[in-house]
């Protein structure tokens, strides 16, 4: 297992354009994590999966927002009518059930910007 | 709800020289506590973590003691190098166990 993938790396899209990320959980983990990192920021928590339910949305969650497990393995965070304030990494990360207290296993991010 | 203090950075630091980072926080119950470092260009890596009041964790050399009566777990290095410099969140895990919540990180930065 080479641990949590997120793909892509890096998006550059227009305002007003939608986009869809990917992860990739370790196969074994079935908590999934999507996080927001604006520049010189502390992550934010964005949304939770436990297997293919969607637990937990913070209110930083709009409208145009939506994430998706559909088999409980990957999952997709899709942005709808991006906007410049979207531009940030996003972060996904995962866990498994038994083990919250070892903390989580990030990915590498995928950098948003939008222009 | 649940929160968590840095120290902001920059921390600009010789080679060598000791590194303390302050973390405290605001939780119910009884939290775990973690330290993640995030070197450029990548995803944050898990550094050391605690799970109960007076617990020491470590790793790489760095050092935090969970402590319950103030509230803090600092983060401590006695000789950096070079390649410590990342940026460091603090980070807890709340007693329902549902999300990590973090602090707003400090950048450390180690000359030769």
């Amino acid at each position: 297992d080479t641990g949590v993938s997120q793909d892509p790396r890096h998006k550059i899209t227009k305002r007003g354009q939608n986009v869809t990320f990917r992860c990739d959980p370790i196969s074994e983990h079935n908590r999934l994590y999507w996080y927001r990192q604006t520049l010189g920021q502390g992550p934010e928590f964005l949304t939770y999966f436990q297997n293919e339910a969607q637990l937990e949305k913070s209110r930083l969650l709009s409208d145009r927002f939506s994430a998706e497990r559909p088999k409980g393995s990957f999952s997709t965070l899709e942005i709808q009518r991006t906007e410049q304030g979207d531009s940030a990494m996003y972060l996904c990360a995962s866990s498994g059930a038994g083990d919250l207290n070892y903390g989580y296993t990030f990915g590498s991010g995928t950098r948003l910007t939008v222009v | 709800g649940n929160s968590v203090t840095q120290m902001e950075g920059p921390v600009t630091l010789s080679e060598e020289a000791f590194l303390t980072i302050n973390c405290t926080y605001t939780a119910t119950g009884y939290p775990s506590l973690f330290w993640y470092v995030q070197y450029p260009g990548e995803g944050l890596q898990l550094l050391l973590k605690a799970t109960k009041a007076d617990d020491k964790g470590s790793n790489k050399g760095f050092e935090a003691t969970y402590r319950k009566e103030t509230t803090s777990f600092h983060l401590e290095k006695g000789s950096v190098q070079v390649s410590d410099s990342a940026v460091y969140f603090c980070a807890l895990l709340g007693a329902a166990g549902n999300k990590l919540t973090f602090g707003g990180g400090t950048r450390v930065l180690v000359k030769p």
